[in-house]
C-alpha cells in the first residue's frame, strides 16, 4: 500500500506570496495533521482534520489555513509568506485521530 | 502545556555498542508515545508506539519503555550499526480525553554510529 504522499517536494517562494501544499493520506485513514519543522527543532503542530472538520489548531497565525476533502486528502495554505515560514512541512495521517500517526516525506518550503 | 525533552542532544558511538536514548514529558495525561527516526531532510519513520497502558514495546533491535507516572521513556538500541545514524524523535499524543490528539515532539537526539 502507498504511504502518505505530499506535493510538491520542494518549493521556493518570495516574501508576501501565497503557497498551497498538498497531502494524500494512507488509504482508509480519516485523520490528517500538519506539522511545521524548522531546522534543528522538533515538528510543531499546525492543524488536525478529521472527517473533513478541523479538530485542532496549534499556535500559528491566521495566515495559515487548511481543509480536508471528501476523499480525505488535505491542503495547507499559507498567505503573506514571511522568511520565518521557511521550514519542512510534514503531513501525517492516522486511522482515527488518537491512533499511530504515519508521516509523509514533507515539503521543503524556502521563502526568499 | 505539554513539554517533551530529549537527552542527550547528540550521541556518537562505535559500531556494535548498545545505547539508550532518553525522553521526558511534563504532563502524564498522555494517550500514547511514539519514537520516530528522521534522516537528514526527510520525513519521519515511526519506529515504536507505546500505549499509555503499556510498559514497553520491542521491534527487532529496538526496545522502548514507558514510565507514565514519572514522565519518562527510553529507547534502547542493541548492537548499533552505521545505518542507525539518524535523528531520533520522541513524541507524545495528548491530552488523554481531550478533543485534540496532537503530537508534541522533543527536539531529538542526533545519533552517529561510527564504523
Amino acid at each position: 500500500d502507498a504511504g502518505v504522499t505530499q506535493s510538491p517536494t520542494h518549493l521556493i517562494k518570495t516574501r508576501g506570496q501565497q503557497v498551497t501544499l498538498r497531502c494524500s493520506p494512507i488509504s482508509g485513514h480519516k485523520s490528517v495533521s500538519w506539522y511545521q519543522q524548522v531546522l534543528g527543532q522538533g515538528p510543531q503542530f499546525i492543524f488536525q482534520y478529521y472527517e473533513k472538520e478541523e479538530r485542532g489548531r496549534g499556535n500559528f497565525p491566521d495566515r495559515f489555513s487548511a481543509r480536508q476533502f471528501p476523499n480525505y486528502s488535505s491542503e495547507l495554505n499559507v498567505n503573506a509568506l514571511l522568511l520565518g515560514d521557511s521550514a519542512l512541512y510534514l503531513c501525517a495521517s492516522s486511522l482515527e485521530r488518537q491512533y499511530e500517526q504515519y508521516f509523509g516525506p514533507g515539503t521543503r518550503l524556502t521563502v526568499t | 502545556k505539554q513539554e517533551v525533552t530529549q537527552i542527550p542532544a547528540a550521541l556518537s558511538v562505535p559500531e556494535g555498542e548498545n545505547l539508550v536514548l532518553n525522553c521526558s514529558f511534563t504532563d502524564s495525561a498522555i494517550y500514547n508515545l511514539q519514537w520516530f527516526r528522521q534522516d537528514p531532510g526527510k520525513g519521519l519513520t515511526s519506529l515504536l508506539l507505546i500505549q499509555s497502558s503499556q510498559r514497553e514495546q520491542t521491534s527487532g533491535r529496538l526496545n522502548a519503555s514507558l514510565d507514565k507516572s514519572s514522565g519518562r521513556s527510553t529507547l534502547y538500541i542493541a548492537a548499533s550499526q552505521p545505518g542507525d545514524s539518524a535523528t531520533y524523535l520522541c513524541a507524545v499524543t495528548s491530552p488523554r480525553g481531550g478533543s485534540n490528539y496532537k503530537l508534541t515532539f522533543g527536539k531529538g537526539t542526533l545519533l552517529t554510529v561510527n564504523p
